[in-house]
């Protein structure tokens, strides 16, 4: 069955260190992977996704995510994380089988991430 | 500004009733997809439709249905409504049908008393 982990509830992190967002995904086919982030009272905002090709993506706000196929991770990364960053942030797949199969979405629990000044 | 509408914005009603939640997706965008964010559930996958026809199908209810129109707004319809369906009801919309990003509106609250 498809499912996506994310282990940690909450990322503490001081502002202007790295910032490391965990999630791993077990599919039957060839995935899509993305992340989402996700303010108060807001609806989810796209960062990056993940289809084919080079394994390291870079996506928007300064965030990249690595895609290790070995490992069935994608934790997201950003060097030099701000305050503005903190929120909450989504791992979600789609499984894909051929050209013409697609599973449903699914997302990750979701991490809280805590930039401190 | 997403560019995807929801409304209303908040819904109070009760157990039993029916509710329609509309959604007015990003111009140019064909598909459209619901969720439903709870504490207890996260974020679940309900449906997606694209330029009319069920593309893909998540945890949807039975009680739940949903329909995407020739203008390509969607409607989602929650009947014989639990105090467990209390949730945010979100829509997203994408170009495609596949890997393309999504854009959410800012949801629908739906509180069952």
């Amino acid at each position: 069955a498809q499912s996506v982990a994310q282990p940690e509830d909450q990322v503490n992190v001081a502002e202007g260190n790295p910032l490391t967002v965990k999630c791993t995904y077990s599919v039957s086919g060839n995935p899509y992977l993305f992340w989402y982030v996700q303010y108060p009272n807001r609806g989810l905002q796209f960062l990056l996704k993940y289809i084919t090709g080079d394994n390291l993506v870079k996506g928007s706000y300064g965030f990249e995510a690595e895609f290790n196929k070995s490992q069935t991770s994608f934790h997201l990364k950003k060097p030099s994380a701000l305050v503005s960053d903190s929120a909450l942030y989504f791992c979600a797949v789609r499984d894909r089988w051929g050209t013409d199969s697609w599973g449903k979405f699914q997302f990750g629990a979701g991490t809280q991430v805590v930039v401190t000044p | 500004d997403s560019g995807v509408t929801q409304t209303p914005k908040h819904l109070i009603t009760a157990t039993g009733q029916r509710v329609t939640l509309r959604c007015s997706p990003r111009s140019g965008d064909l598909s459209v997809y619901w969720y439903q964010q709870s504490l207890d559930q996260g974020l679940q996958f309900l449906i997606q439709y694209y330029n009319g026809e069920e593309r893909a199908k998540g945890n949807i209810l039975e009680r739940f249905s949903a329909q995407q129109f020739p203008d390509l707004h969607s409607e989602l319809n929650l009947s014989s409504l639990e105090l467990g369906d209390s949730a945010l009801y979100f829509c997203a919309s994408s170009v495609g049908d596949r890997g393309q990003p999504q854009h959410f509106g800012d949801g629908t609250r739906l509180s069952i008393l």
